[in-house]
């Protein structure tokens, strides 16, 4: 059964900081990782979306590597701004046939102006 | 394009009332996902559809739940009746194939009094 670890469960760095941000999962026969952005009362907003094959993928401020091997990734965000604060998801598919997501707990940064 | 759409996007509801949730998937999409998110706990898994049939239920807590997707258009899930631990919020998914990525609707918070 896939398990996704958010380490850590809350983050809070000054303005303009660079931090990263780590997700491990326990199967990794994964054929995709998903970062997810949540603001408090709203919906899942898709960051980046990591395909098997794939080692990065960059949009924007945010870079996230997927090492498959040791089962994990990390979200990498340059220049933190206030409006970054938010809870960050890490989900990855259980299997084939389904886009059936499992995700972590998440790691609910805060951007101190 | 729209997005993918959920109703009511919050509904507060006492003990033993009977709630029913709908979600508006992207147009064309025939695969369409139902997660919750309960208080201190990741989102999790609740069922999968594939135009109207249900593939996957396998995530659904127990028989207060019941989701429908007549048609195979919109889909709705009632909870009656419903328990405090039933609060959360429930967000909805929908996918072009099964193992492309789904998209996300902003969720419904629920609450049971």
């Amino acid at each position: 059964k896939q398990e996704v670890t958010q380490i850590p469960a809350a983050l809070s760095v000054p303005e303009g900081e660079n931090l990263v941000l780590n997700c491990s999962f326990t199967d990794s026969a994964i054929y995709n990782l998903q970062w997810f952005r949540q603001d408090p009362g709203k919906g899942l907003t898709s960051l980046l979306l990591i395909q098997s094959s794939q080692r990065e993928q960059t949009s924007g401020r945010l870079n996230a590597s997927l090492d498959k091997s040791s089962g994990r990734s990390t979200l990498y965000i340059a220049a933190s701004q206030p409006g970054d604060s938010a809870t960050y998801l890490c989900a990855v598919p259980t299997g084939a046939g389904s886009y059936q997501l499992t995700f972590g707990k998440g790691t609910k940064l805060s951007v101190i102006p | 394009e729209a997005g993918v759409t959920q109703f009511p996007s919050h509904s507060v509801i006492e003990k033993g009332q009977t709630v029913t949730l709908r979600c508006d998937p992207i147009s064309g999409h025939d695969n369409l996902y139902w997660y919750r998110r309960v208080m201190g706990k990741e989102i999790k898994f609740l069922l999968h559809f594939v135009k109207e049939s249900k593939q996957d239920e396998s995530g659904m807590p127990n028989n207060r739940f019941l989701a429908e997707r007549t048609g195979g258009t919109y889909s709705t899930l009632k909870v009656q009746p419903a328990e405090l631990e039933d609060s959360g919020v429930y967000f909805c998914a929908s996918s072009l194939f099964a193992d492309t990525e789904a998209f996300f609707g902003q969720g419904t918070r629920l609450t049971v009094v």
